[in-house]
């Protein structure tokens, strides 16, 4: 069974940056579709970035230029990496599976890691 | 930002049906697959339902998906005090290249 575990989160400065992992045991995700989803306090789900099986990344526009997804196999491990963060990145960020492509279901999710961001 | 449009609360009694409603566009429930998410309070998201209609193993019979054009439903019948979370909906945007996620219910049971 595939367990994933976040970890990287903390407290930072507007426009710092910060890299969250998400480490994959149970199973591989070198072949796996892989997303990062984020909740703001209090707030919905919002979709992050994506990152398919070939490495090619998508991500929302909320993050596009600041964020970067990643992967490395020999770690089964995801990334994100977040830089000129601002306060309204400050969220609880989930990596999850892409169970089936070009869908939204996701499965299983890591139980997530907080990200705050403030001066 | 949130495409889906969920009611943000729905609430009954332990025994009764809920239903929660989730509606969208042609370029996403419309195109596609719609997703359902349990979140209990303090935790991770868990998958639902799948594929607009089935359970994941261990997903009580109690929970059921349908959609219907560009909306879709989860129902919930014979209501338990566990069934207490926020359930979100799910689905792939063919314009956003990338999924969405409904605004969350929150469902009460009284």
């Amino acid at each position: 069974e595939l367990l994933l575990v976040e970890s990287g989160g903390g407290f930072v400065q507007p426009g710092g940056s910060l890299r969250l992992s998400c480490a994959a045991s149970g199973s591989t995700v070198t072949s796996s579709y892989m997303t990062w989803v984020r909740q703001a306090p209090g707030k919905g789900l919002e979709w992050v970035s994506i990152i398919y099986s070939g490495g090619s990344p998508f991500y929302a526009d909320s993050v596009r230029g600041r964020f970067t997804i990643s992967r490395d196999n020999s770690k089964n491990t995801l990334y994100l990496q977040m830089n000129s963060l601002r306060p309204e990145d400050t969220a609880v960020y989930y990596c999850a599976k892409q169970a089936s492509p070009l869908t939204g279901w996701f499965d299983p999710w890591g139980q997530g890691t907080l990200v705050t961001v403030s001066s | 930002q949130s495409v889906l449009t969920q009611p943000p609360s729905a609430s009954g009694t332990p025994g009764q049906r809920v239903t929660i409603s989730c509606s969208g566009s042609s370029s996403n429930i419309g195109s596609n697959t719609v997703n359902w998410y349990q979140q209990l309070p303090g935790t991770a998201p868990k998958l639902l339902i799948y594929s607009n209609n089935l359970r994941p193993s261990g997903v009580p019979g109690r929970f059921s998906g349908s959609k219907s054009g560009t909306s879709a439903s989860l129902a919930v019948s014979g209501l338990q005090s566990e069934d207490e979370a926020d359930y979100y909906c799910a689905a792939w945007d063919d314009s956003l290249n990338g999924p969405v996620f409904g605004t969350g219910t929150k469902v009460t049971v009284l």
